[in-house]
């Protein structure tokens, strides 16, 4: 079974504040993606990585970094935390293998309050 | 007041129906589309995925129906259980590898 880890389940920062979120796979996969989800609002693609330091802005990247300095391991940077970056943060990957799936598998999330 | 989009939409249906959560999806030149299931304090969990090439997909007790014509996905699950409860979220298949995924419905199962 694919396994996906996040490095924290919950976690408290303060405004301004450099937060780092850590995403670990046993798979061996070259994609990995950070999402941040929102009531309502569904998930979110802030950056994703398709190859060890490579990387690409998604859809809401401000505010974020990213780093892929090994394969298994993807890390999103809040480099000064705001409040509206309050939110529960996902961390995918996906391999590149020969099956026609796209599914992509998810850790179980840490949710980030900044207060 | 409040913000459209703040609230999920909601099915709520009673233990043993069959249900039916639907999916508008945006470019009809998306060929790969995917359903996941996400249950309370979890993440995703992928359900069934369907190929633009085909109309209807079966797995355990769930269905897909693709509708390329109106750009309609729906999930259909069998005898609904309780253990379905959860939000369901639709995706399909953009650029290279990437997901897009809509706002979720919340599926209610009531005994």
């Amino acid at each position: 079974d694919v396994k996906v880890t996040q490095s924290s389940r919950y976690l408290v920062k303060r405004t301004g504040e450099k937060v780092f979120l850590e995403c670990v796979q046993d798979m061996d996969h070259e994609n990995m993606f950070w999402y941040r989800q929102d009531p309502g609002l569904g998930l979110r693609l802030i950056y994703f990585s398709y190859d060890v330091k490579m990387k690409e802005k998604g859809d809401i990247p401000e505010g974020y970094s990213v780093s892929r300095e090994k394969k298994e391991r993807f890390s999103l940077i809040l480099e000064s935390a705001s409040t509206n970056q309050t939110s529960m943060y996902l961390c995918a990957s996906l391999g590149q293998g020969i099956t026609s799936s796209y599914e992509q598998y998810f850790g179980p999330g840490t949710r980030l309050t900044v207060t | 007041g409040e913000s459209v989009g703040l609230h999920l939409p909601t099915l709520s249906v009673q233990e043993g129906d069959n249900s039916i959560i639907n999916c508008a999806y945006s470019n009809s030149a998306s060929d790969y589309f995917i359903w996941y299931k996400q249950e309370s304090g979890k993440g995703p969990q992928f359900i069934i995925d369907i190929r633009s090439n085909m109309d209807k997909r079966q797995g355990q007790r769930v269905t897909v129906l693709l509708n390329k014509t109106v750009k309609h996905l729906s999930l259909q699950i069998a005898a609904t259980q309780p253990g379905d409860s959860a939000v369901y979220f639709c995706a399909e298949k953009s650029g290279y590898n990437k997901l897009i995924f809509g706002a979720g419905t919340r599926l209610a199962v009531h005994p």
